[in-house]
């Protein structure tokens, strides 16, 4: 069964430092979204991109944050900056659009960010 | 806005019993509903969802959840709980705008099974 892959598993970094979390989404799939859980809390959305532009952000989702799919087949997010509270469990998902607008996103693996 | 809650943080059952989660929700329109399961470490597995039509939806590992309107909940149930059951879940709503939609997670509820 297809999946939504991740990659790095887990990405420790210093606070300032530019990180890429990349994802892989399921190959038929149009519609990709990041999410982020912060440990202990709920899980938030940031962003939503189709047809190579962002459809919707989050409030959270500032200039520091970007999205790209550089190719046909990777989905990236980039932190330009990190900072302290963006430790979290960061969550790449991807879904087709069935009848009726209906939308099942389907979720990765996820990478753990932690900044020092 | 959309919103969830989830007004159990965390519910202990014994294995074979049943199990019901809660989730209420808060949305203008006919909402897209789904629940979702993550253990310790995972990612988020789609248990099932809800789009239209039977109000009542199956989903895997014996999990179902009934949607009424009235009362703007989807709870989850299962009739006997499995050990390998014990994990957190997640109940979420989305809506239809024409393009990519997010979803809005509840809180979570985190189920323990004792043996």
């Amino acid at each position: 069964e297809p999946e939504v892959t991740q990659t790095p598993s887990h990405q420790v970094t210093q606070m300032g430092q530019e990180v890429i979390l990349r994802c892989v989404p399921i190959s038929n799939h149009l519609y990709f979204y990041w999410y982020r859980q912060i440990l202990g809390q709920k899980v938030e959305f940031l962003v939503s991109f189709y047809n190579n532009e962002i459809s919707e952000k989050s409030e959270i989702f500032d200039d520091q944050f970007s999205v790209e799919r550089p190719d046909g087949s990777n989905f990236t997010l980039k932190i330009r900056s990190t900072k302290l509270e963006d430790s979290a469990m960061y969550f790449c998902a991807s879904s087709v659009r069935g009848p009726r607008g209906t939308d099942t996103q389907y979720f990765g693996p996820g990478t753990r960010l932690t900044v020092l | 806005a959309q919103s969830v809650t989830q007004p159990d943080i965390h519910i202990t059952v014994s294995e074979g019993a049943s199990l019901e989660l809660r989730c209420n929700y808060s949305y203008g329109a006919t909402p897209y509903l789904f629940w979702y399961v993550q253990s310790p470490g995972q990612g988020l597995q789609l248990l099932l969802k809800y789009f239209s039509g039977d109000t009542l939806v199956q989903g895997i590992k014996g999990f179902e959840a009934e949607f009424k309107r009235s009362q703007s909940s989807f709870n989850l149930r299962k009739p006997s709980v499995h050990w390998s059951d014990a994990a957190e879940y997640f109940c979420a709503v989305g809506r239809n705008t024409g393009t990519a939609s997010k979803l809005t997670f509840g809180t979570g509820t985190r189920l323990q099974v004792t043996l």
